[in-house]
């Protein structure tokens, strides 16, 4: 069961624009959620973090938002920049279970 | 600050072997967990060790092992070693506080090709 989803494999948005990229969770004991970045060949690297105790996080050109009552995060990127293509993959947390469960990752392509 | 470093880089193996990779946390970091990482399945949660103690594994077979030092490194030991396992193995570090609510550091992977 998986329960992190992340129902779009790949996305492809031009420079300059905004890139969204949507991830959807089951379990609502979940209540800490990541974005990583992953290139070819390397570890994920982490991008930007939010609680449920909030619904929106802002780190330069990235921004999450959590949605609790539709179970929904989602990633925004603005501008998109060429740098930008890799697998993003979102992940969460529940209290106390010292696990993180990841979906399966979007690919994101900017084009120039 | 040095990341998490994980050894070797690059492994290949021939089915029915065993295999032991090695991951160094970042310092600091007590929280040590592992990954398993194939074409379209994503990460998949291996186990996750503090204090030398395991805290939580995920859903793999009894021939997926691991340990940690006491000096925070771990280890991961697959055995009997099957054409499946191939794949990028990852190890994150973090600080391990009692909520979690923290972020994990991924070191490069390990990548394992079963012949």
């Amino acid at each position: 069961d998986q329960q992190v989803k992340q129902n779009s494999p790949s996305l492809s948005v031009q420079e300059g624009r905004i890139s969204i990229l949507n991830c959807d969770y089951t379990n609502s004991m979940f209540d800490y959620f990541l974005w990583y970045k992953k290139y070819p060949a390397e570890g994920p690297t982490f991008l930007i973090s939010i609680s449920s105790i909030k619904d929106k996080n802002e780190d330069g050109r990235f921004t999450v938002f959590l949605n609790k009552s539709a179970k929904h995060l989602s990633l925004h990127i603005v501008p998109s920049q060429p740098g930008d293509s890799a697998v993003y993959f979102c992940a969460a947390s529940a209290a106390g279970t010292y696990k993180y469960i990841f979906g399966t990752g979007t690919r994101l392509k900017v084009l120039a | 600050k040095a990341g998490v470093t994980q050894t070797p880089r690059y492994l290949i193996k021939t089915r029915g072997q065993q295999v032991t990779l090695s991951c160094s946390p970042i310092s600091g970091h007590r929280s040590v967990s592992w990954y398993q990482q194939t074409p379209g399945q994503g990460l998949q949660f291996l186990f996750e060790y503090f204090s030398e103690t395991q805290r939580n594994k995920g859903n793999f077979p009894g021939r997926f092992s691991g340990r940690q030092f006491s000096n925070s490194r771990s280890e991961m030991n697959v055995s009997t070693l099957e054409l499946g396992d191939s794949a990028l193995y990852l190890c994150a570090s973090s600080l391990g506080t009692r909520s979690l609510q923290e972020t994990q550091y991924f070191g490069p992977g390990t990548r394992l090709l079963v012949l």
